[in-house]
């Protein structure tokens, strides 16, 4: 079976440009969150969302915004681009919401901003 | 507001050694998982803890869960070399996982 899958896996942007980052889940898991990996820091949480409503937000700025569709994928988008966004970008997938669910991370999009 | 922290930030050992990592939490957590994090991979999801102290085995990693449910600790004995990598807690807080910074473990053979 699939793992969970991003694209792209590398992107180089400039600031106050924006860009749009992709998940699919893993088959059957309905529960899609979005993370932040500064280099030498542990995931920071920015979304979740599961049956296609948002179901929590983290500390982070109106800039970013998300969506699932209706076939579990989903898009992270991020406006007006700072060089403080450069990181690498990790979606999970679990099969329901909730703290308890076990994540299961994608290879991330590496997002640099020049 | 929430925090986890976690450490020690890096660890070097000889092989063969024992190695230990801290987790803390400033409030109390309803649960706490451990992930593995390669240089250049993802996390991927070892554990979670939810009773208060739970202690759970995985061959030579074993992982406990205070009484408070406020830390947590994971123990590797006899470190191997392909036990290198950043390991991270993570604590559940309002339906929302919080990690801790890590800890970069190198073994050196």
């Amino acid at each position: 079976d699939a793992g969970v899958t991003q694209s792209p896996t590398h992107l180089i942007k400039t600031r106050g440009q924006h860009v749009t980052l992709r998940c699919s889940p893993i088959s059957g898991h309905k529960s899609v969150s979005w993370y932040q990996q500064v280099l030498g820091q542990g995931p920071q949480f920015i979304f979740q969302y599961y049956e296609k409503e948002e179901r929590g937000r983290g500390n982070f700025p109106d800039r970013f915004s998300a969506r699932q569709f209706p076939n579990y994928s989903s898009e992270l988008n991020v406006n007006a681009l700072l060089l403080g966004d450069s990181a690498l970008y990790l979606c999970a997938s679990s099969l329901v919401t909730g703290g308890f669910q076990p994540q299961h991370f994608g290879d991330g999009t590496r997002l640099s901003i020049l | 507001g929430q925090q986890v922290m976690q450490i020690p930030q890096y660890q070097h050992v000889q092989e063969g050694e024992d190695f230990t990592t801290y987790c803390n939490s400033s409030t109390t957590l309803s649960n706490i998982q451990w992930y593995k994090q390669r240089p250049g991979g993802h996390p991927v999801f070892l554990i979670q803890l939810v009773k208060s102290g739970e202690v759970k085995k995985q061959k030579r990693l074993t992982f406990q869960f205070g009484e408070a449910k406020k830390n947590s600790s994971l123990h590797i004995t006899a470190t191997q070399t392909t036990d290198v990598g950043t390991y991270f807690c993570a604590g559940g807080q309002g339906g929302k996982l919080i990690f801790g910074q890590g800890t970069e473990l190198s073994v050196k053979p």
